[in-house]
């Protein structure tokens, strides 16, 4: 059983699509973490959220902890933002992390 | 400030030998974390280093192995390589070693085993 679990595995939009992915969790947590990785492997962490919302720029974090989810929305979404996008978890006992499979976008022009 | 910064970037080995990979945080980050990308079980946690005691261990076997000196660089070595241990090796590092902190990461090393 996966502590994180992802949604969906892979996602093409046109340029300028509102895009939603999602990440369950089942570990009780201190933060959960969005992250960016382009090809040839660099990661960005772009989100570190333990409560609410977070926006920087077109890209929009939410946390539910209640429902153990959150949400990385993307608004007029652009080529440029094709990669995989990961949903990680770092857990509240101990100081273990756990992520997700990843979600793999690809935005067309 | 330079960011995290991983050596070698790419490394080929063969099935037997012993690797030893660095990372140096960014400028005053005392905690560094090491992790473990493959395409069939996706990034997993290795270990965490902080003011050069080991917080804590992912799930690996004693082969992964790792230390981290008084500059807060780190060193993780991978004795008797096996073809499963290709992978990409990510560090990342943070400045207090509070779990909130945001994690910043390096470019990986992608280690080949033949």
């Amino acid at each position: 059983k996966n502590e994180v679990e992802q949604s969906p595995q892979n996602l093409t939009a046109q340029e300028g699509e509102f895009i939603t992915i999602n990440c369950s969790y089942s570990v009780g947590i201190s933060a959960l973490h969005w992250l960016q990785q382009h090809p040839g492997g660099g990661i960005v962490s772009l989100f570190m959220l333990s409560s609410g919302k977070k926006k920087h720029g077109r890209l929009i974090a939410t946390i539910n902890i209640q429902e153990k989810h959150s949400s990385l929305h993307i608004t007029a979404s652009h080529p440029r933002d094709s990669a995989v996008y990961i949903c990680a978890v770092g857990s509240n006992t101990g100081n273990q992390f756990y992520f997700g499979t990843g979600t793999s976008l690809t935005v067309i022009p | 400030k330079a960011g995290v910064t991983q050596t070698p970037r790419y490394l080929i080995k063969t099935r037997g030998q012993q690797v030893t990979l660095s990372c140096s945080p960014i400028s005053g980050h005392r905690s560094v974390s090491w992790y473990q990308q493959t395409p069939g079980q996706g990034l997993q946690f290795l270990f965490e280093y902080f003011s050069e005691t080991q917080r804590n261990k992912g799930n690996f076997p004693g082969r992964f192995s790792g230390r981290q000196f008084s500059n807060s660089r780190s060193e993780m070595n991978v004795s008797t390589l096996e073809l499963g241990d290709s992978a990409l090796y990510l560090c990342a590092s943070r400045g207090s070693g509070i779990r909130t902190d945001t994690q910043y990461f390096g470019p990986g090393t992608r280690l080949t085993v033949l």
